[in-house]
């Protein structure tokens, strides 16, 4: 079974800390994505990284950064936590194919507060 | 950039109907479509995909349609059932590899 697994369930953390989101899949997969989602707005891609070192910022990048030194891991952080990050974030990972798309496999989602 | 969006928030269906959930693109290039199921607590799971050269695909139990010319797609589900119950979205790529998903459609199943 493919797998990509988010390091946390739930997370609460106070306003201004500095956050970690962690994601490792093993398909090999070049393509991992961060997401966010809310009620009502769907999931909002936050950024995205076709290789290691490589990223490209999505439609909601402000208030985040990324990092992927290893294929396997794609790092979420949140410099500055803020009460508005409050969400559920969603880790996904898909092969990269030369003339095509293909699924995006998800972890399970971590569901962080900030308070 | 691109926005998709469904026409529901919420679909009730008797246990044994069938169900269709309905989805509207905007960005013509896009080239290929995806259906999640989203169960509480868990992560989207990949239902069923369809290609732009295609109009019609079918899995077990649903059949994904698009239509290219009004920037449509829904999801069929035959014989609903209770474990159908979850929030449905879709999702349209385009610009190497990155999706688009929609608000999502929840599906009740009444038994």
């Amino acid at each position: 079974d493919v797998k990509v697994t988010q390091s946390s369930r739930y997370l609460v953390k106070r306003t201004g800390e500095k956050v970690f989101l962690e994601c490792v899949q093993d398909m090999d997969h070049e393509n991992m994505f961060w997401y966010r989602q809310d009620p009502g707005l769907g999931l909002r891609l936050i950024y995205f990284s076709y290789d290691v070192k490589m990223k490209e910022k999505g439609d909601i990048p402000e208030g985040y950064s990324v990092s992927r030194e290893k294929k396997e891991r794609f790092s979420l952080i949140l410099e500055s936590a803020s009460t508005n990050q409050t969400s559920m974030y969603l880790c996904a990972s898909n092969l990269r194919v030369r003339d095509g798309n293909t699924e995006a496999f998800f972890g399970q989602g971590t569901r962080l507060t900030v308070v | 950039g691109e926005s998709v969006g469904l026409h529901l928030p919420t679909l009730s269906v008797q246990e044994g109907d069938n169900s269709i959930i309905n989805c509207a693109y905007s960005n013509s290039a896009s080239d290929y479509f995806i259906w999640y199921k989203q169960e509480s607590g868990k992560g989207p799971q990949f239902i069923i995909d369809i290609r732009s050269n295609m109009d019609k695909r079918q899995g077990q139990r649903v059949t994904v349609l698009l239509n290219k010319t009004v920037k449509h797609l829904s999801l069929q589900i035959a014989a609903t059932q209770p474990g159908d119950s979850a929030v449905y979205f879709c999702a349209a790529n385009y610009n190497f590899n990155k999706f688009y998903f929609g608000s999502g459609t929840k599906l009740n199943v009444k038994p």
